[in-house]
């Protein structure tokens, strides 16, 4: 199966814009999905599909895709954005998924 | 409002076997593949094993292929993961949680609390 990987930490300025890569082979064939999870809770689904968010996500955080790296970008990010961030993409034919190890955004 | 409930999780030992449940509520089940992912303490997110609404495509992590079986029982409402085999890097938090396609994966719009599975002697 095929492996994504995503920078560990980020950090950004409260109001600042950060972006959060993730890159491998399955980006190539199909869309990253990227989930927002704080400490203790379960995760939330942010960005899907080309770009597309669930409803009740906020408009600051969008989705781009090239080639084998897909982009989580949260534009003026605040205190709540504060999470580990974690991208999924589908595998091995689109009946597996594999999640990306997790990028911790520290909001400064 | 969608509700998905896990179950089943507690101390086991090595070799044993374990049987997750989840009753999902809030949306129509059957229109929906299912899955489960993991969190052991401290570490990231592993998908464990998903399948269609039909459970015509079941898929599973190398990791537990041949040990871990998914099911579903659309008449119930319930998702079931039987773990098999278990080994002490099977402990986990497992969460069950809702695809937003039916016979594609097209990403998990709604996750459960999880129930803890701890392996060990």
């Amino acid at each position: 199966s095929s492996e994504l990987t995503q920078d560990p930490t980020v950090s950004v300025a409260l109001g600042q814009t950060v972006r959060i890569t993730c890159q491998g082979d399955s980006l190539r064939s199909y869309y990253a999905s990227w989930y927002q999870q704080k400490p203790g809770q379960a995760p939330i689904l942010v960005i899907y599909g080309r770009n597309n968010r669930p409803s009740g996500i906020p408009d600051r955080f969008s989705g781009s895709n090239s080639g084998n790296t897909a982009s989580l970008t949260i534009t003026g990010a605040q205190a709540e954005d504060e999470a580990d961030y974690y991208c999924e993409s589908r595998d091995s034919g689109g009946y597996q998924y594999v999640f990306g190890p997790g990028t911790k955004v520290n909001v400064l | 409002e969608v509700q998905l409930e896990e179950s089943g999780g507690g101390l086991v030992h090595p070799g044993r076997s374990l049987r997750l449940s989840c009753a999902a509520s809030g949306f129509t089940f059957d229109d929906s593949a299912m899955h489960w992912v993991r969190q052991a303490p401290g570490k990231g997110l592993e998908w464990v094993s998903g399948l269609t609404w039909d459970s015509g495509r079941i898929g599973y992590a190398d990791s537990v292929k041949g040990r871990f079986t998914v099911s579903r029982d659309n008449a119930k409402n319930f998702l079931f993961l039987q773990m098999n085999s278990l080994r002490a890097e099977d402990t986990a938090l497992y969460f069950c949680a809702k695809d937003r396609g039916y016979s594609s994966f097209l990403g998990l719009e709604y996750w459960g609390q999880g129930t803890l599975v701890t392996v060990s002697s």
